[in-house]
């Protein structure tokens, strides 16, 4: 079935190093791929997204590029600071139907 | 501003009773779900629903009840029969159309079972 596998935490950063949190996903067809970013007490917020092979969605200096060659989905950020501390979800929608499926999120802190 | 409106944001319930958890969304987005997580966990399916007055069970269904009589509501029962119920449960919704759906989440709604 469909699924998304993502690094495991806690991932823990001194400010303004560099930061990857892997993704791989298990779809049939061709999904739509999504960075969730979850801030203490709150709810989901949308931090990327990418529809299609070799796109890349970035906000906010976070970037992931949709890599069907090897169904992953890499989120990256070059100098992190104290306010991204917060635990990352990638997740995928599949071309048919309104299904998505979440990892288990990456907790991150980063340290001053 | 369009957007997601869960309540409480925080519930303590006593064992064996029922306790309605409200979501209600201005965005006229056709499709919403629920979602339970636990600490250190991903979000796991409960219920969704795709248009008024129909709705299909998610990955753990099983203690939980809800209704959609209205397109901008979608209120989830946690019943006595949910064995484990205290955990953060988020309320979402999507536009419904094929393409570049995102799924805008509402501030969640923390039940603690006492």
């Amino acid at each position: 079935g469909d699924s998304v596998t993502q690094m495991e935490g806690p991932v823990t950063l001194s400010e303004e190093a560099f930061l990857t949190i892997n993704c791989t996903y298990t779809a049939t067809g061709y999904p739509s791929l999504f960075w969730y970013v979850q801030y203490p007490g709150e709810g989901l917020q949308l931090l990327l997204k990418a529809t299609k092979a070799d796109d890349k969605g970035s906000n906010k200096g976070f970037e992931a590029t949709y890599r069907k060659e090897t169904t992953s989905f890499h989120l990256e950020k070059g100098s992190v600071q104290v306010s991204d501390s917060a635990v990352y979800f990638c997740a995928l929608l599949k071309n048919t139907g309104n299904q998505f499926y979440f990892g288990t999120g990456t907790s991150l802190t980063v340290i001053p | 501003d369009g957007g997601i409106t869960q309540s409480p944001k925080y519930l303590f319930r006593k064992e064996g009773q029922n306790v309605t958890l409200s979501c209600e969304q201005n965005l006229n987005h056709d499709a919403m779900y629920w979602y339970r997580q636990d600490p250190g966990q991903g979000l796991r399916l409960i219920y969704y629903s795709q248009i008024v007055n129909d709705f299909q069970k998610g990955d753990i269904a099983e203690g939980y009840s809800v209704s959609r009589e209205k397109k901008e509501s979608f209120p989830l029962t946690v019943t006595s029969a949910q064995k484990n119920p205290t955990a953060f449960y988020l309320c979402a919704s999507l536009l419904g159309h094929s393409g570049a759906n995102v799924l805008t989440f509402g501030a969640g709604s923390r039940l603690t079972v006492l």
